[in-house]
């Protein structure tokens, strides 16, 4: 299995803050990496899919990168609404996808 | 707009099996494939497997193998996902969630609201 990484493992941030969260892969898993916002006691919303694709509905303040094995989601300047668990998916070796563990961001 | 929902909360003892809906909407069911996974108390996502109604053949996770069924129901628009011989460590939210198709460029959206499955004797 394709193992999946985050950093950090959680972080403390003011509104307005610029973010950036790390997601590496084990291997090459090309672009094909999609970033999801959790709240508790919520399924898991899209953000990103195909490691830059802004999905509909999502504020322009998300934005991904990353290629290969590397890959950051950034968040421009935080709202109170965007305080969740963020995860990475790889959808390289569809259908056995893996998850990062994610990554908590607080207050 | 494709919405999912899924069924309601259940308790099971050890040994027992389970069966979760997830009922579709506001899309072309066939045509999806929906997938299934699930989130432990306080830990990361694991997927089970998914199925593509249109073809009815469904793909599993290695380590449940044996132990999961999925299914779908186009005349009803319904998926499931049966687990048996349910041990207290398969206590978790089970979620399920439209794959995008086009693989590898896929990814999950919708999801259902998630159906909390405990094990416990």
């Amino acid at each position: 299995d394709i193992q999946m990484t985050q950093s950090p493992s959680s972080l403390s941030a003011s509104v307005g803050d610029r973010v950036t969260i790390t997601c590496r892969a084990s291997q090459s898993i090309s672009y094909y990496l999609n970033w999801y916002q959790q709240k508790p006691g919520k399924a898991p919303r899209l953000l990103i899919y195909a490691a830059s694709s802004l999905q509909s509905g999502v504020p322009s303040r998300f934005s991904g990168s990353g290629s290969g094995t590397d890959f950051t989601l950034t968040i421009s300047s935080l709202q109170p609404e965007d305080f969740a668990t963020y995860y990475c998916q790889q959808s390289y070796s569809t259908p056995q996808v893996t998850f990062g563990p994610g990554t908590k961001l607080d207050i | 707009q494709v919405q999912l929902v899924q069924s309601g909360a259940e308790v099971r003892k050890p040994g027992s099996s389970v069966k979760v809906s997830c009922k579709a909407s506001g899309g072309a069911f066939s045509t999806s494939t929906i997938t299934w996974v699930r989130q432990a108390p306080g830990q990361g996502f694991e997927w089970l497997g998914g199925i593509s109604p249109i073809f009815g053949t469904p793909m599993y996770a290695q380590r449940f193998q044996g132990r999961v069924t999925i299914t779908a129901d186009t005349s009803t628009t319904t998926g499931y996902m049966e687990l048996n011989s349910l041990r207290s460590d398969d206590t978790a939210i089970y979620y399920c969630a439209r794959d995008s198709g086009g693989a590898p460029e896929s990814w999950f959206d919708p999801w259902g609201q998630g159906t909390l499955v405990t094990v416990s004797s």
